[in-house]
C-alpha cells in the first residue's frame, strides 16, 4: 500500500522562503511528483524527482531522498499567486498516489 | 498547447439520478485516469485506462459507478444512481510513457448533488 503525508496548512509571508516536506512509505516507487492546485483549478505540474537530489527550476526547488522517503518542495521569493495546495504524488509504473495536499497562504 | 478536456464543468443533480461525464485526453496520450477530490483532499484514482482497457478500478463503487473508454481515446464516467457524498470535483487526466508519466489534467467537473 501507499502512505503519504504532508502537513494539512502552512503560512508565510510575501517574499519570503517556504519549504513544504512530504514524506512516504510505499511498495514500489518511480519517482516522486509536485503539483500546484489554486483553488477550484486542476492540478499543473511543478516537478519530478527520480533520483535522489535537488531540482531546481526557477523560483522552485525539489528535493527526493529515496532511502528516508522524504521529499521537500522549496518556494523562494514567495509571491501572492503562490498561495495554493501543493500535492505530492508517489508514482508507482503509470500509476500516481496522491497525498492531501498542503495548502500554503502567503500574506503581504 | 494540447490539453485534456472534460465537459460538462458544472452539474447539479438530484440524488437517485444518473450523471455522465466526459473526458477527452491529449492526443496520443495512451493512459487515461479518472479521479475524485473532495474538498481540502488530494485526487484518489477511481479507475486508470491503458488504450481500452482497465488497469486499475480498485477505488471504483462499481455498485453505481461505471466507466469506459471504448476505442481507447475518449471516456465516459457514470453514476447511477448519485448519492449525496458523490458531490466531489472529478478529475481527468492523461498521460504517456514518452512524458515520463506526468499526468496532465482536465479542468474538471465539479459535482453537486442535492
Amino acid at each position: 500500500g501507499q502512505n503519504i503525508d504532508q502537513p494539512t496548512e502552512m503560512t508565510a509571508t510575501e517574499g519570503a522562503i517556504v519549504q513544504i516536506n512530504c514524506t512516504y512509505q510505499t511498495s514500489g516507487f518511480n519517482g516522486l511528483f509536485w503539483y500546484q492546485q489554486h483553488a477550484g483549478e486542476a492540478p499543473t505540474f511543478l516537478s519530478y524527482n527520480v533520483l535522489d537530489g535537488l531540482e531546481e527550476k526557477g523560483r522552485f526547488s525539489s528535493f527526493l531522498s529515496r532511502s528516508k522517503g522524504y521529499s521537500y518542495l522549496l518556494l523562494k521569493e514567495l509571491q501572492m499567486k503562490d498561495s495554493a495546495s501543493y500535492l505530492c504524488a508517489v508514482r508507482r509504473y503509470s500509476t500516481l498516489t496522491f497525498g492531501k495536499g498542503t495548502m500554503l497562504l502567503v500574506s503581504p | 498547447e494540447a490539453e485534456v478536456a472534460q465537459s460538462p464543468r458544472y452539474k447539479i443533480t438530484e440524488k437517485s439520478q444518473a450523471v455522465a461525464f466526459w473526458c477527452d485526453p491529449i492526443s496520443g496520450h495512451a493512459t487515461l485516469y479518472w479521479y475524485r477530490q473532495i474538498l481540502g483532499q488530494g485526487p484518489e484514482l477511481l479507475v486508470q485506462f491503458q488504450d481500452e482497457s482497465v488497469v486499475d478500478d480498485s477505488q471504483l463503487p462499481k455498485d453505481r459507478f461505471s466507466a469506459e473508454r471504448l476505442k481507447g481515446v475518449d471516456s465516459t464516467l457514470k453514476i447511477q444512481p448519485a448519492e449525496l457524498g458523490d458531490s466531489a470535483m472529478y478529475l481527468c487526466a492523461s498521460s504517456s510513457r514518452t512524458s515520463g508519466y506526468e499526468q496532465y489534467f482536465g479542468p474538471g467537473t465539479r459535482l453537486t448533488v442535492t
